[in-house]
């Protein structure tokens, strides 16, 4: 049964860089054919997709954040992670991290979520 | 840059029929999927490749597409549904993930 954690600390400080971990049990996260996404919400908005990790380690960035965002994995194959950087308070709100089923180009899902983590960005 | 575009609000009495639609110029290629969200909870997959209802969801909650709008059918509305519903696709290269703004709907 897959299940996604997040953690990681709840205040960040502006021009600093906002550091997450997702927890992932049930499959390694290098498992052949396996995504995993990062997904925000600021505070009563929408979602926004932050990027994608590919099992093999390749990253696909949204474009507005490529700039200030890498996503990796650690060698334990069970923690992915999410480093943004020069944050300003654009960047509070409740981070998720996610499978992200991708399929043939045109099909692409996240399931399941994680619970996330409100982040808030502030002196 | 693309877009999906979702009404901001439906409304619908119990029992009754609520239609949420999505709209981009990428969705004839690619497929959509959306996503229940509750007050202070994880947004949920309710609906993926357009129609496809993950194991656990209700059989009222039913998916359809035509050109660049696809729709998400709620049956039978119940008060649980009340939620905010958000669709999900790619742009045409398949390459970038964009949500729509999300659709509250309200059971009156």
């Amino acid at each position: 049964h897959l299940q996604l954690q997040v953690s990681g600390p709840g205040l960040v400080r502006p021009s600093e860089t906002l550091s997450l971990t997702c927890s992932v049990s049930g499959v390694s996260i290098s498992s052949v054919g396996y995504k995993w996404g990062w997904i925000r919400q600021s505070p009563g908005k929408g979602l926004e997709w932050i990027g994608t990790l590919y099992y093999s380690g390749i990253t696909s960035y949204n474009p507005s954040l490529k700039s200030r965002v890498s996503i990796s994995a650690d060698t334990s194959d069970t923690q992915f992670f999410l480093n943004l950087r020069s944050v300003t308070a654009a960047d509070t709100g409740v981070y998720y991290c996610a499978r992200h089923f991708y399929g043939d180009g045109v099909e692409n899902w996240f399931d399941p979520w994680g619970q996330g983590t409100l982040v808030a960005v502030s002196s | 840059s693309y877009e999906l575009t979702q009404p901001p609000s439906v409304s619908v009495s119990p029992g009754q029929t609520a239609r949420i639609t999505c709209s981009g110029d990428a969705l004839p290629k690619q497929y959509a999927s959306w996503f229940q969200q509750k007050p202070g909870q994880a947004p949920l997959l309710v609906m993926y490749k357009d129609s496809e209802r993950p194991s656990g969801i209700p059989e009222r909650f039913s998916g359809s597409s035509s050109g660049t709008t696809v729709t998400l059918t709620v049956s039978g509305v119940q008060a649980a549904d009340e939620a905010d519903y958000y669709c999900q696709s790619s742009d045409n290269s398949g390459t970038y993930v964009i949500f729509g703004g999300g659709t509250k709907l309200t059971v009156l």
